[in-house]
């Protein structure tokens, strides 16, 4: 009931392309679903987050896509870079009265080719 | 303002030994989490306090670990008698109330 499947589990792609990263969930309590971006020997970064109440949220070069029905989000990332390269976590959780406990994906580790 | 701030940033410990990180909140944040990541894996959710309260312990295991944020000064993670199994990145965020978590750079604990 709390787990959050991310795929793929790793993703290479040229300078300039589209890479897609894919997010589901289980728990139809989940209210907040952040994305984070991880570096080499660095704590996770929050890059982008969504609500529900929306199907989609751009921010610069990442756009979080939603679809509620299905229970899914997905990450897309536009004009990719090489500084992209990083490892990408979804994760979701409740924002009721308990605060922010998130629950994270298994990662998704992004290389960027130039 | 600076962010959340780990120490240390990295810990050895023989089995056996203890094992203390501590984790500064943002200025302003009263919410608290500790996470592990395993390597090559997502992060585990562990614990979330407030000032001297624990609010939710789920992902702690049952024995050697506790944690605590006193009224004053950092929260702390101890593990006691530290395992091989035991080495991993131990990550701390803080948050004001429902609002975005900011993690600090981690503990990097390894158990030899």
């Amino acid at each position: 009931q709390q787990q959050v499947k991310q795929s793929p589990q790793s993703l290479i792609v040229q300078k300039g392309g589209i890479p897609i990263i894919n997010c589901a969930y289980e728990n139809t309590a989940f209210d907040y679903f952040p994305w984070y971006q991880q570096f080499p020997g660095k704590g996770p970064a929050l890059l982008i987050a969504i609500r529900p109440d929306v199907s989609e949220k751009k921010e610069g070069r990442f756009t979080i896509s939603f679809n509620k029905s299905a229970k899914q989000f997905s990450l897309h990332i536009m004009d990719s870079q090489p500084g992209d390269s990083a490892t990408y976590f979804c994760a979701a959780s409740k924002k009721d009265n308990a605060g922010n406990m998130l629950t994270f994906g298994g990662g998704t580790r992004l290389m960027v080719k130039p | 303002n600076a962010g959340v701030m780990q120490n240390p940033r990295h810990l050895v410990r023989r089995r056996g030994q203890e094992a203390r990180l501590r984790c500064s909140p943002m200025k302003g944040h009263s919410h608290v989490y500790w996470y592990r990541q395993l390597p090559e894996e997502g992060l585990k959710f562990m614990v979330y306090l407030q000032k001297e309260n624990i609010i939710d312990e789920s992902g702690m295991p049952k024995e050697r670990f506790s944690a605590e944020f006193p009224k004053e000064g950092p929260s702390i993670l101890r593990i006691q008698q530290v395992v091989r199994g035991d080495s991993a990145a131990y990550f701390c965020a803080s948050s004001p109330r429902q609002a975005e978590a900011f993690f600090g750079q981690g503990t990097r604990l390894t158990v030899v």
